[in-house]
């Protein structure tokens, strides 16, 4: 069974700090995608990172794919109490199941204005 | 709105009765697929479908439960005899098929709440 885990839980900053977010695994993944939910909401795609050591950036996110596609991290810059939500991370299964993404449990971001 | 839709948006039903979600995914995606998620958990995959076809039901998917894609389009999750435990949050997701990853696309959810 491939496990996502996802530290920080829980993550309370101040508008302006920097944070980063992290997502670990032992097994490996085809793909890995960062997601952000709010309250009653489904989760929104931020961004799919496929090759390892890729790294790519939206706005103030940066998301890096671990070189052994195990592992990832999010960090975002000069946070705003906008970007206050769950990010979840999800694996996507190797061969044949690549369609299924398996999820961490997230860590809940909150930015104090 | 083109993204993922999903009705109702909210269901509060007894324990006992039967619920039936819908979902309408992006138009042009072939894979759809139903998750549930819980209090302070991520999503958990339960089935998915390419075009019609469910391809994969997860041992979560009881016999109680029962999803159908009719016509490659949209999908329904039907729950039979709730029980307290199936109070989650269920989500569908829509997808294009791809040859190394899979960017799934989530609807708001239905927030079902068993009495």
């Amino acid at each position: 069974t491939q496990l996502l885990e996802q530290s920080p839980q829980f993550l309370s900053i101040q508008e302006g700090e920097n944070l980063t977010v992290y997502c670990n695994s032992s097994s490996v993944f085809s793909s890995l995608q960062w997601y952000r939910q709010e309250p009653g909401e489904g989760p929104v795609l931020l961004v799919t990172v496929v090759t390892g050591g890729e790294v790519k950036k939206l706005k103030r996110l940066t998301f890096q794919f671990g070189d052994a596609r195990k592992d990832s991290s999010l960090h975002i810059t000069a946070a705003q109490p906008g970007d206050t939500g769950l990010y979840l991370c999800a694996g996507g299964a190797r061969g044949g199941s690549n369609y299924k993404l398996t999820f961490g449990k997230g860590t809940l971001l909150t930015v104090n204005p | 709105d083109t993204g993922v839709s999903q009705d109702p948006r909210h269901k509060i039903t007894k324990r006992g009765q039967n619920v039936t979600f819908r979902c309408d995914p992006i138009s042009e995606h072939n894979r759809l697929y139903w998750y549930r998620q819980t209090l302070g958990q991520g999503p958990e995959f339960l089935t998915y479908f390419q075009n019609e076809a469910q391809l994969e039901k997860s041992r979560l998917l009881s016999d109680r439960f029962s999803a159908e894609r009719p016509k490659g389009s949209f999908s329904t999750l039907e729950i039979q005899r709730t029980e307290q435990g199936d109070s989650a949050m269920y989500l569908c997701a829509s997808s294009l098929r791809g040859l190394t990853n899979t960017e799934a696309f989530f609807g708001q959810g239905t927030r079902l709440t068993v009495v």
